[in-house]
């Protein structure tokens, strides 16, 4: 059964402490998304990748907050230093586009929870 | 730009009752609209779709119609079922144009209670 995995699903951190996300997309999905739940702010898009080529991370606080694929088959959320203002559930999905055929279709880890004290 | 939004929550309700959840967008092009489930401690999961006006997605008892002229998309189940509590997103995507395909607008979700 295919799925998105992200690691950890649940991260606990002081105030300044460099916080990696990992995400493994669904085998032969081409793009890959972050998005960041709170409560006050329900879902919003950080950054996304089409065959590992950044199309949009302008979602992302730039100034510390980072987001890469190595490879195919990993993708990089970092918050360096993170604030408690970034204590949030970061999920991240994947999906296919292929040139006339798209089911616009998301599938979404189970996500990493993240509490910054 | 896009948006969607959708009723407030929680709703809650009787286990067998009649569900709706509504949900209006706002869009420039000609999108695709989507319900989302989150249920607890999961990520999203599609539920159903509809990619032009008139369509209507259906999945799991569920029914959505995309109505073009009232810009909306509302959720609707007949008789629900303890286990359809979750939270549900209404979403819109241009997924027309594959460079912008991905960029989702969700509306802010609303809660359901079934209760036995």
């Amino acid at each position: 059964d295919a799925r998105v995995t992200q690691t950890p699903r649940h991260k606990v951190t002081e105030m300044g402490q460099e916080v990696t996300m990992r995400c493994q997309p669904i085998l032969g999905h081409n793009t890959v998304f972050w998005y960041r739940q709170t409560m006050m702010q329900g879902l919003e898009l950080l950054a996304y990748f089409r065959n590992r080529a950044p199309l949009d991370d302008s979602g992302m606080p730039k100034d510390r907050f980072s987001a890469e694929m190595p490879d195919a088959t990993l993708a990089t959320l970092k918050i360096q230093p993170s604030e408690p203002r970034d204590s949030a559930v970061y999920f991240c999905a994947s999906g296919l586009v292929r040139s006339g055929m798209n089911t616009g279709e998301l599938f979404f880890g189970e996500g990493s929870r993240l509490t910054v004290l | 730009g896009d948006s969607v939004t959708q009723m407030e929550g929680p709703v809650t309700l009787s286990e067998e009752a009649f569900l709706t959840i509504n949900c209006t967008y706002t869009a420039t092009g000609y999108p695709s609209l989507f319900w989302y489930v989150q249920y607890p401690g999961e990520g999203l999961q599609l539920l159903l779709k509809a990619t032009k006006a008139d369509d209507k997605g259906s999945n799991k008892g569920f029914e959505a119609t995309y109505r073009k002229e009232t810009t909306s998309f509302h959720l609707e189940k007949g008789s629900v079922q303890v286990s359809d509590s979750a939270v549900y997103f209404c979403a819109l995507s241009d997924v027309l144009t594959t460079d912008s395909w991905g960029k989702f607008q969700f509306g802010a979700g609303t809660q359901v209670v079934v209760t036995p």
